[in-house]
């Protein structure tokens, strides 16, 4: 596609359930970002791809949280046993490598 | 560590006005600045970056940037507001210097623009 995708657009879940954010990016772009934005705040680094390797994931706030690109392509973030604290937008980004991010429209999501 | 400051949460301008929207960061590298604009229920958009090159900054839709070292600062201005400028702004850092490149962003400023 044109730019980069995210599903769903919106997701409302309860409070314990597991939730896959999928995030689809520009073709070709080499590097994948995930950020989390809260409401008011600008969004917050989660963790990035190059290729299929996760470079850095020192944004994860805690082991509920994952994510993966397998084949270096589409990613997706994984967050288990979700709580309402992890409501927000989630953002996610590509670039060509070290250079401009582009990003997706977001999932927002609302744990009840 | 480095951080953005976005100096003013919302601010109001009219139309034809100057828009100014402040920005400073703190860095013990040269960083690479970037301003993103958000429309609603839109993804965030790049309007302009700053990578060592000149100091001056245009980017799209009549915005541009100043980089200043000495005073930290990466302030974005426009001459003349147009309604359609209204959206939240964003700045941005980044630390190139190895594989790392994630942005570090500012809490964002809500630009207002009467008629």
């Amino acid at each position: 596609g044109a730019g980069v995708s995210q599903s769903p657009r919106y997701k409302v879940t309860k409070r314990g359930q597991d939730v896959a954010l999928r995030c689809d990016p520009i073709s070709g772009h080499v590097s994948l970002y995930w950020y989390r934005q809260a409401l008011g705040q600008g969004p917050e680094f989660l963790t990035y791809f190059n290729y299929e390797a996760q470079q850095d994931k020192s944004g994860l706030p805690n082991d509920r949280f994952s994510a993966e690109r397998p084949e270096g392509s589409i990613s997706t973030l994984t967050i288990q046993r979700t709580e309402q604290r992890d409501s927000a937008m989630y953002r996610c980004a590509s670039s060509p490598g070290m250079g401009t991010q582009y990003f997706g429209p977001g999932t927002r999501l609302l744990v009840l | 560590a480095q951080s953005v400051t976005q100096l003013g949460s919302h601010v109001s301008v009219s139309e034809g006005a100057l828009v100014l929207l402040r920005c400073n960061y703190s860095s013990s590298v040269p960083p690479y600045l970037f301003w993103y604009v958000q429309y609603p229920n839109q993804g965030l958009q790049l309007l302009l970056k700053y990578t060592s090159a000149a100091t001056l900054v245009k980017g799209i839709n009549g915005f541009e940037a100043e980089f200043k070292k000495s005073e930290t600062s990466f302030h974005l201005t426009k001459p003349s507001a147009h309604m359609s400028d209204a959206a939240e702004y964003f700045c941005a850092v980044s630390f190139y210097g190895g594989s790392q490149g994630n942005l570090i962003f500012g809490k964002g400023t809500k630009l207002s623009v009467k008629p």
